[in-house]
């Protein structure tokens, strides 16, 4: 079965920092990766997804993730945080196999971002 | 507005007690999901259902039970037997293709917070 792992369980930042979350699943065959962030009291909603080409790609907000296949990894990045992107994020996997279309979640990583 | 409806926001019971949750969706998507939120565990599959009238154990299933009569309505039951009920529980949903079995993202509904004493 595939697992995802999200070794950063709290990152705290200054406002205009840069984000960095890492992402590593563990599945040999084809993947789809999502990242997903819950705001205080919102809804779970999509940031970004990869299901094939280009292994960069941009979400909404000024997130990007990269996939690189041989690290199976998907990090995700964002060149100057802000106060408002304080919320949970949580990475995911989906693969194409059978009857499992369900998403597996990483553990998540609370970002919280200093004004 | 298109969406994903749970109710109610906040549950209470006790133990011993059976307690449904309700999930409804007006996406028109064909498969809906359960997830179960636990502080630092990321969420976990409970249950899922790719069609009406068919559903399949996620990770967790013990303890829980769920219908799908209805294309747009995935009820879920947390029974007496669940050791750990307290916890947020999610609903979500997607479209999918039928074909290949990949799926499209999920789309989460606001949450159940249950509490069991």
């Amino acid at each position: 079965a595939q697992s995802v792992s999200q070794h950063n369980h709290h990152v705290i930042l200054s406002e205009a920092a840069s984000l960095e979350l890492g992402c590593n699943y563990s599945y040999g065959g084809t993947v789809n990766l999502f990242w997903y962030v819950q705001y205080p009291g919102q809804h779970l909603q999509l940031l970004l997804k990869y299901f094939s080409g280009d292994p960069l790609v941009k979400g909404i907000k000024g997130f990007e993730a990269e996939f690189i296949k041989s690290k199976f990894s998907f990090n995700l990045r964002k060149p100057s945080v802000q106060w408002s992107d304080t919320a949970e994020y949580f990475c995911a996997v989906s693969v194409n196999s059978g009857s499992a279309r369900q998403l597996t979640f990483g553990s998540g990583t609370q970002l919280t971002v200093l004004p | 507005d298109g969406g994903i409806t749970q109710s109610p926001k906040y549950l209470f019971r006790k133990e011993g007690q059976n307690v449904t949750l309700s999930c409804e969706q007006n996406l028109n998507h064909d498969a809906m999901y359960w997830y179960r939120q636990d502080p630092g565990q990321g969420l976990r599959l409970i249950y899922y259902s790719q069609i009406v009238n068919d559903f399949q154990k996620g990770d967790i299933a013990e303890g829980y039970s769920v219908s799908r009569e209805k294309k747009e309505s995935f009820p879920l039951t947390v029974t007496s037997a669940q050791k750990n009920p307290t916890a947020f529980y999610l609903c979500a949903s997607s479209p999918s293709d039928g074909l290949s079995g990949s799926s499209y993202e999920q789309y989460f509904g606001p949450g159940t917070r249950l509490t069991v004493t």
